[in-house]
């Protein structure tokens, strides 16, 4: 079990450009979860994944944001015409599946829109 | 977004004290989880506890969850420079679907020799 894997770990961009991060969660959890986290904040829930179906959404996920899980393993999450305000370490977790709630968080991605 | 609250925001503490933290919210969680974040990193799950009134130990750390599902607590005793991060509850909200975690605003732990 090589846990939740992320990449790229850092990405800078211009703003206005589209970037593009993947996320590999544990194998055989079916569950998987997109956070937000600012500097000097705790993590912010974007979305989350069940298998393949995106079952819930925060008000967060703007029209620019997209996440996908096409085949239930590994998601991506996209932002178009980036902003400035987007600057943030996007972490992606995974869990099983049951009333054992625990989710197992990767290393995340750090983003830097200039 | 909500977050919960957790004090004290920031402790300085020297090697070998022991160290006590909370964490409370307005309404009710059904699951209370404690996570560690070191600069760069993501959060390292710690303790995970599941019914109310509940105490659930791992090594030098102790976590409670409150009796009125509003509130969690956690101490580390004997604490050592590696200690040194910081630490973040998160609730799951009491409801049927609910499957996202709500995050406290973090206590930072600077341990000194």
């Amino acid at each position: 079990d090589t846990g939740v894997s992320q990449d790229p770990r850092h990405k800078i961009t211009k703003r206005g450009q589209n970037v593009t991060f993947r996320c590999d969660p544990i194998s055989e959890h079916n569950r998987l979860y997109w956070y937000r986290q600012t500097l000097g904040q705790g993590p912010e829930f974007l979305t989350y994944f069940q298998n393949e179906a995106q079952l819930e959404k925060s008000r967060l996920l703007s029209d620019r944001f997209s996440a996908e899980r096409p085949k239930g393993s590994f998601s991506t999450l996209e932002i178009q015409r980036t902003e400035q305000g987007d600057s943030a370490m996007y972490l992606c977790a995974s869990s099983w599946p049951g009333p054992q709630y625990e989710q197992y968080f990767g290393p995340g991605t750090r983003l830097t829109v200039t | 977004g909500q977050q919960l609250n957790q004090s004290p925001q920031s402790m300085f503490i020297q090697e070998g004290e022991d160290v006590s933290m909370n964490c409370t919210s307005s309404s009710i969680f059904n699951t209370w989880l404690w996570y560690k974040q070191e600069p760069g990193e993501g959060p390292v799950l710690l303790i995970a506890l599941y019914k109310a009134g509940e105490l659930t130990s791992n090594g030098r750390l102790t976590a409670q969850f409150g009796i009125t599902r509003k509130d969690s607590f956690l101490n580390i005793s004997a604490s050592i420079p590696s200690d040194v991060g910081i630490y973040f509850c998160a609730g799951q909200p009491y409801t049927g679907t609910a499957s996202k975690l709500t995050f406290g605003t973090g206590t930072r732990l600077q341990v000194t020799l």
